[in-house]
């Protein structure tokens, strides 16, 4: 079974503070994806990232960052110089490989939010 | 161009009743999916349609609960008999074919908010 564990539940920043949100994840799977999703208070959840298992390259998106370790199963993701319209809850999530295209269902984790003040 | 939309945004109804939760995927979408975020549970996935394969029923609870998508396009959730646990945001989901932008990643609807009491 696929787990995806999210330790921290709420993390306060001071606005421009970088913020790294940690993520680990179970699965017996050898192929897999892995995601980041945003929701803001309107309650709609936002795609932000997704990684494949077999990917391990870290990349940089505007402000936005993660550190997949697939040795840790860890897929932590950071927001540089964080923002006030940062502040939601930030949910990562895990699928299986899909050949077919449209994804599959996705395994969330409990979600942290983040607060960001000025 | 237009996301998924869910209709009712919000339903409350009371303890017994049958409820009706409906689904617009974006057009062109092959991929449907339901979740449940519930304050005790979070977010946990309900069913998965797939063009015209058999749905992924797995996550569904009970078996008050159905969901189909007729013509491969429009969804609706069925709830029968709702209890107070059935009380939470039922989102609605949707990831274009292979070959298409955007493939790999869901779409999500603003939720239908659901109250039993």
């Amino acid at each position: 079974a696929q787990k995806v564990t999210q330790a921290q539940t709420e993390i306060s920043v001071v606005e421009k503070e970088d913020v790294t949100l940690d993520c680990v994840y179970e699965t017996r799977d050898t192929t897999y994806y892995l995601f980041w999703y945003k929701q803001p208070p309107s309650g709609e959840l936002v795609f932000l990232i997704r990684r494949n298992s077999f990917d391990e390259q870290n990349e940089i998106s505007g402000r936005y960052s993660w550190n997949f370790q697939k040795s840790t199963s860890s897929f932590n993701f950071t927001i540089t110089a964080s923002q006030v319209v940062d502040s939601a809850v930030y949910f990562c999530a895990l699928s299986e490989y899909s050949l077919t295209g449209g994804g599959n269902k996705l395994t969330f984790g409990t979600g942290t939010q983040l607060k960001v003040e000025l | 161009g237009a996301g998924v939309s869910q209709s009712p945004s919000n339903k409350v109804t009371e303890k017994g009743k049958d409820v009706e939760l409906r689904c617009d995927p974006i057009s062109g979408h092959t991929a449907l999916y339901w979740y449940r975020q519930s304050l005790g549970q979070g977010l946990e996935f309900l069913i998965y349609f797939q063009g015209n394969s058999a749905p992924d029923k797995s996550g569904l609870p009970s078996d008050r609960f159905s969901a189909e998508r007729t013509g491969g396009s429009v969804s609706t959730l069925t709830i029968q008999r709702t209890q107070q646990e059935d009380s939470a945001v039922y989102l609605c989901a949707s990831s274009p074919p292979l070959g298409r932008a955007g493939v790999l990643r869901q779409y999500f609807g603003p939720g239908t908010r659901l109250t039993v009491t």
